[in-house]
């Protein structure tokens, strides 16, 4: 069974501060990899992966993926108190299907 | 345009209650998903449709009961249902199907449905 585990569950941060978040995954076979922020409602997109080493960046915020190590991380630079919001990783193997982790839970203080 | 609409917002119903969740995307996507999410957990999916057919039922029970009309329509008929189906349902479309590239979801903003 595909299974996707966040770290760290929550985290609280000053205004200005980098932080960066963990997933790590098993999956039987890879598709891809995708963050979502989730605030009061649905999960917004931010990025898809494929493929090992390839950063992909918007603004303030940037990903890349480990097929190897079977993890993902999620930047975020200049952290503004609008990051606040829980980040999900998901994961799709087989049959499009989207497994997701637990969420890391961002608070961005003042 | 990544819009994905869901109707309603809200919705009170009794356990006796009949009721249905519609939603809707114009983005030509193939693959239409249900999920439901509780409070601090991640969405678990219910449902996938993939050219308007059924692909995935992840063991719902059958009391929820989807539809796909069309390739831009899904519905989720809700019937009998108990107290701790309380949850919000989110709706997802992408261009993800079977022998295809991978393809991102989009969301809806979800129905906050209440059982009681």
């Amino acid at each position: 069974e595909d299974k996707v585990v966040q770290s760290p569950l929550s985290l609280v941060v000053h205004e200005g501060d980098t932080v960066t978040l963990n997933c790590s995954y098993e999956v039987t076979n890879f598709r891809s990899l995708l963050w979502y922020k989730q605030e009061k409602k649905a999960p917004t997109f931010l990025f898809m992966l494929t493929s090992s080493g390839i950063e992909k960046k918007s603004g303030r915020l940037s990903s890349i993926l480990d097929k190897k190590e079977l993890f993902s991380i999620l930047n975020i630079t200049a952290t503004q108190t609008g990051d606040s919001a829980v980040y999900l990783c998901a994961l799709t193997g087989t049959a499009s299907k989207l497994t997701f982790g637990t969420g890391t839970r961002l608070q961005v203080t003042l | 345009d990544t819009e994905v609409t869901q109707t309603p917002k809200h919705l009170v119903m009794g356990m006796t209650n009949k009721k249905s969740l519609k939603c809707e995307q114009h983005m030509g996507h193939r693959a239409m998903y249900w999920y439901k999410q509780k409070a601090k957990k991640p969405p678990e999916l219910m449902f996938v449709y993939s050219y308007e057919k059924l692909s995935i039922n992840e063991s719902v029970p059958s009391r929820f009961s989807p539809e796909c009309p069309n390739s831009s329509l899904l519905n989720l008929h809700l019937h009998a249902l108990q107290p701790e189906d309380s949850a919000l349902y989110l709706c997802a479309s992408s261009q993800d199907a079977a022998g295809a590239p991978p393809a991102e979801q989009y969301f809806g903003p979800g129905t906050r449905l209440t059982v009681t």
